[in-house]
């Protein structure tokens, strides 16, 4: 399974936007980049995932390197409900279907 | 649609006994799965299946059997519940197990094993 590299942690302001990146440099043709979130004492919600176009959803924004090699996940406007750990996932056609969660990005998120 | 739901929320066993975590999804799900999370830790695959009277083994399956009878309902039978045991339990369900699609988790059944 590719792996993937996320800062251990950052900090944003409320009400701004937040740029949380993932390198994945092993990425092959037909791995999907997907990211969930886990905020305290809960399950992983899934946030948002594409395959080589920028995508967006309701919840966030998910831009993806020419080269496939990089993604950036973007909230644009922090709230605190938004502090958690932001997981990058690469996921291929497995035949177990399983999630391999790495150490995350933990998003503090100051008032 | 009240999506993936777990019971119970909270658990403690004795070392020997059974018990069931039961995991529901109203979503007409084909995949769905159990992970388990320790602390410091990533979640781990236990099982997970692809359809009613499917399932297969993920790569933490020891202590554990699931079966699947109806699309909705995937539970976890732990046979005799070792201390090595407690952790918090998620389970989730996705459309198809493809890497297209995305997966949706439960609130999660947090188990102590004395």
């Amino acid at each position: 399974d590719a792996k993937t590299t996320q800062p251990n942690s950052m900090e944003s302001n409320e009400e701004e936007p937040v740029h949380l990146p993932c390198n994945h440099s092993t990425i092959s043709g037909t791995d999907y980049i997907h990211w969930y979130r886990q905020l305290p004492s809960q399950g992983p919600e899934y946030v948002i995932h594409g395959l080589t176009s920028n995508v967006n959803n309701r919840m966030a924004s998910l831009a993806i390197a020419e080269d496939r090699k990089s993604s950036t996940l973007i909230l644009h406007r922090a709230t605190l409900r938004d502090a958690a750990v932001y997981y990058c996932i690469l996921k291929n056609e497995g035949n177990t279907g399983k999630l391999i969660f790495g150490q995350g990005t933990t998003l503090q998120v100051k008032p | 649609n009240a999506g993936v739901t777990q019971t119970p929320k909270f658990q403690v066993l004795k070392t020997g006994q059974s018990m069931t975590l039961q995991c529901a999804q109203d979503m007409n799900h084909e995949y769905m799965s159990w992970y388990r999370q320790d602390p410091g830790m990533g979640l781990r695959l236990i099982h997970y299946s692809v359809g009613a009277g499917i399932t297969d083994q993920g790569e933490v399956p020891n202590g554990y059997n699931v079966s699947r009878s109806t699309t909705e309902d995937f539970p976890l039978r732990l046979l005799s519940a070792a201390p090595s045991q407690t952790s918090v339990y998620f389970c989730a369900s996705s459309y198809r197990r493809a890497a297209s699609y995305e997966q949706y988790f439960g609130p999660g059944t947090r188990l102590t094993v004395t």
